[in-house]
């Protein structure tokens, strides 16, 4: 069984460009959630995708946006960044409805921005 | 407001000791899950105990368990026989049955001393 993934590990943007971060969800489910995770902070939830849908989305402004493709995996876009976009983004994934609360996280993205 | 507090931002314990760490949270839902995570500087966030709210016994994991007083909204961590690799940062969370989010505290970083 495979594990959840996400890709790259790091990077480095400048503020006011965009950025694409890669999620692949452990083998057999269907949900992926985004949450970003502050330095000292506990992680806070962005957005969910359930069978490519958004599902659900936190208190983040609209440059926040993500995609799930037909295999489960997912995107989560940031546009015109800001400083404060620099944190650790994690993807978790669970299976179905049924089990949201079951969330597998990834080892997360760490995002700066100079 | 659905929020959780976690009071010790730090702790500390002799290896092989127990300690315990503290969270308390907040909502208005009596039906929802509670766990504790532990992130570890390798960052991926790890599921330690999980709790299910209608569940009046405490969740036991080897040498975790917590002590859960719902009434009360505490969901404490008890650490036996504390070891090197459990240093890490631990995060309190809950969510909703049939909720995306998870809900989490600002964390505890625990470290154990040899």
């Amino acid at each position: 069984e495979t594990g959840v993934t996400q890709s790259p590990t790091h990077l480095i943007k400048t503020r006011g460009q965009q950025v694409t971060l890669r999620c692949s969800s452990q083998s057999g489910h269907n949900t992926v959630s985004w949450y970003q995770q502050a330095l000292g902070q506990g992680p806070q939830f962005i957005f969910q995708y359930y069978r490519e849908e958004e599902n659900g989305r936190g208190n983040f402004p609209p440059r926040f946006s993500g995609l799930q493709f037909p295999n489960y995996s997912s995107e989560l876009n940031v546009n015109a960044l800001e400083l404060d976009d620099s944190a650790l983004y994690l993807c978790a994934s669970s299976l179905g409805s049924s089990r949201f609360y079951e969330q597998y996280f990834g080892p997360g993205t760490r995002l700066t921005v100079t | 407001a659905q929020t959780v507090t976690q009071s010790q931002p730090e702790m500390s314990v002799q290896e092989a000791e127990t300690v315990t760490l503290s969270c308390t949270y907040d909502t208005s839902e009596s039906d929802y899950y509670l766990f504790w995570y532990k992130q570890p500087p390798s960052r991926q966030m790890i599921l330690v105990i999980r709790q299910e709210a209608y569940k009046q016994q405490n969740a036991t994991e080897n040498r975790f368990s917590v002590n859960f007083q719902k009434a009360a909204k505490s969901f404490s961590l008890k650490i036996s026989d504390s070891q090197l690799g459990d240093a890490a940062m631990y995060f309190c969370a809950f969510i909703i049955q049939g909720a995306q989010k998870l809900v989490f505290g600002q964390g505890t970083r625990l470290t154990i001393n040899p």
